[in-house]
């Protein structure tokens, strides 16, 4: 059973650009959330997905969108990188409230 | 804001029990005290939770205090793939995770 598949695993971009994260939730979940993972700091809450529409948001600037589609899986947008931007960002699935993380994006902004 | 005290760091010995202790001591009534570890370049992994009542799993046991302000995680016996980052976080059911820094727990042969 695949658990949370996240992709690409490593990305570097320049300052400005946009990119796109993806992630497949678990098999049998249907809520999704992304995280983003400054180094040396615990994960800080980006926002979540359930029936396609954001149901919670963190304190992150409209630069961070995001999508999910009928099938689950979600998207991470990032308009304007800031070198600050760089991170870990992990998505987590979850079916009634227990989460299944993935392995991570990690992103450079350079 | 993480609503959780950890210590930054402790060290355990392997094959012995590790205990590491969080205060929540603003808890509310509805929320869940959860459990996640992190091990290096991963996803956190999540461990245990409960809400009153101590709670046991294959991968460790969970005790919390009778007036619920504070937690100890126990690894009965800790192995060197134990080491890790270990998160508690308190949260109603459903909603998001919110994580401090957590205790980074070093195993030791």
């Amino acid at each position: 059973d695949a658990g949370v598949t996240q992709s690409p695993t490593h990305l570097i971009k320049t300052r400005g650009q946009q990119v796109t994260l993806r992630c497949s939730p678990k098999s049998g979940h249907d809520t999704v959330s992304w995280y983003q993972q400054a180094l040396g700091q615990g994960p800080q809450f980006i926002f979540q997905y359930y029936e396609e529409e954001e149901r919670q948001r963190g304190n992150f600037p409209d630069r961070f969108s995001g999508h999910q589609f009928p099938n689950y899986s979600s998207e991470l947008n990032v308009n304007a990188l800031l070198l600050g931007d760089s991170a870990l960002y992990l998505c987590a699935s979850s079916f009634e409230s227990l989460g299944t993380f993935g392995s991570g994006t990690r992103l450079t902004v350079v | 804001d993480a609503k959780t005290t950890q210590p930054p760091s402790m060290d355990c010995a392997e094959g012995r029990a590790a205990n590491l202790p969080c205060n929540h001591s603003t808890i509310s009534g509805n929320e869940y005290v959860y459990w996640y570890r992190q091990i290096h370049s991963q996803g956190p992994q999540y461990i245990i939770h409960g809400l009153k009542n101590n709670e046991t799993n294959e991968m460790a046991s969970l005790i919390i205090t009778e007036d619920r302000k504070s937690s100890t995680l126990i690894l009965p016996h800790a192995t060197l793939r134990d080491t890790a980052v270990y998160y508690c976080i308190v949260r109603e059911y459903g909603n998001k995770l919110v994580f401090g820094a957590g205790t980074i727990l070093r195993v030791k042969s």
